[in-house]
Parts: C-alpha cells; structure tokens; sequence
C-alpha cells in the first residue's frame, strides 16, 4: 500500500521569501510523485510530476522538487513567494504503473504581504 | 480543447435525496477517475472507470454510491439517499491511457446536503 504524509497543514510565509512544502512517501514499489495546487473553489492543476530521470523537477509558477529516494521524500520549493501562490498544495503518488493516485492531506500556503 | 467539465458546480439536497454528478473527460481521453474531498481532508480515490467498464472501486462506499461511464456520454456518479456526511467536494479527473500519466481535473462539484 502506498501512502503520503505531508506534515505541514499550513505554512505562513511573506512574499518573496523562499518557501519548501514537505512531503514523505511510502511505497514498496517504484514510485511517481507530483505535486498539484488548487486554487479556492477550483479544481487541481498540476505543478509537476517525477517518473524517472533527473531527481530535481521544475515545474509551472517557478516551482520544483526534489526527489529523494533514500528519505522518501519529494518536498517543494519556491525561492520567492508571490502572493497568487497563496493556496492549497497537494504531494501525490502513483506507483506499480497503475493510476491509482493517493494523496497527502494538503498544505496550506498563506503568503503574507 | 476543452478540458473535463462537471456539472452542476454546486448541488444542494435533502437528506434521503439522490445526487447525480456528471463528468465528461477530455476529449480522446477514456478512462475516469472519482475522488471526494471532506472538509480538512484530501482527495480520497472513489473510483476508477473506462468506457463501459469499472477498472477498481475500492474507494467507494458499500452502500449508496454507484459510478458508470456509459459508451456514449458522460460518466455519472450516483449517490442515493444522501445523508449529511455525503456533503463534500467531489473531482473527477480523466487521463488518456492506464500508466503514470497526468490526470487532468475537472473544477468539481461541490455538494451540500441539507
């Protein structure tokens, strides 16, 4: 069985500083992960997603992640916040080759003028 | 191109009412994807479907809940009797093919039961 923690559930920031959103991953197989952001009373777009390759993923907005198998984590980054990035951001897995996604429980992103 | 369109956008019932969510994917996309989102929570897998087919719907509650995707037209998520609890937001998202693609999501519908 797979699963995501994301251990922060809202994260206060001012704008232009930078900002790293934690995710954890469990998975006794090969994994994918992404990353997407819901915007209020919108559905979810996704920032970015690693399946294979380069560990470092940059995505949409200036955003990028990290890969890290042997801490099980893909956390994101963004070296300066705006405040349009003010909302919710979602860690997500994939793995056996199957899309079945499971997703974290969301971080809150509060970007502070 | 337009993306995947769910209506309503907000449905409101009564408790022991049925809720019917449409989703229609994207176009040349066949296969469909449920999730729920409860207030404070993430999205929760309901179900996933193909044309004509239910692939996994181990997501979805016992009792209730039921999910098509006909041939032609657009997939339905049925829940009958609704009772408080239901009320939440409801995605659905569609992808081309099985595999570690994208899933594009619809805006959801969002559910309030009376």
């Amino acid at each position: 069985a797979q699963s995501v923690t994301q251990l922060d559930s809202q994260v206060p920031v001012f704008e232009e500083a930078p900002v790293e959103l934690r995710c954890n991953y469990s998975s006794s197989v090969s994994v994918y992960l992404f990353w997407y952001v819901q915007y209020p009373n919108q559905g979810l777009q996704l920032l970015l997603k690693y399946l294979s390759g380069s560990t470092l993923v940059k995505g949409i907005n200036g955003f990028e992640a990290e890969f890290n198998k042997s801490q099980t984590s893909f956390h994101l980054r963004k070296p300066s916040v705006h405040i349009s990035d003010t909302a919710e951001y979602f860690c997500a897995v994939v793995s056996g080759g199957y899309q079945k996604v499971t997703f974290g429980i969301g971080t809150k992103l509060q970007v502070i003028p | 191109n337009a993306g995947v369109m769910q209506n309503p956008r907000h449905l409101v019932r009564r408790r022991g009412q049925e809720a019917r969510l449409r989703c229609s994917p994207m176009k040349g996309h066949s296969h469909v994807y449920w999730y729920r989102q409860l207030p404070e929570e993430g999205l929760k897998f309901m179900v996933y479907l193909q044309k004509e087919n239910i692939i996994d719907e181990s997501g979805m509650p016992k009792e209730r809940f039921s999910a098509e995707f006909p041939k032609e037209g657009p997939s339905i998520l049925r829940i009958q009797q609704v009772v408080r609890g239901d009320s939440a937001a409801y995605f659905c998202a569609s992808s081309p093919s099985s595999g570690a693609n994208e899933q594009f999501f619809g805006p959801g519908t969002r559910l309030t039961v009376l």
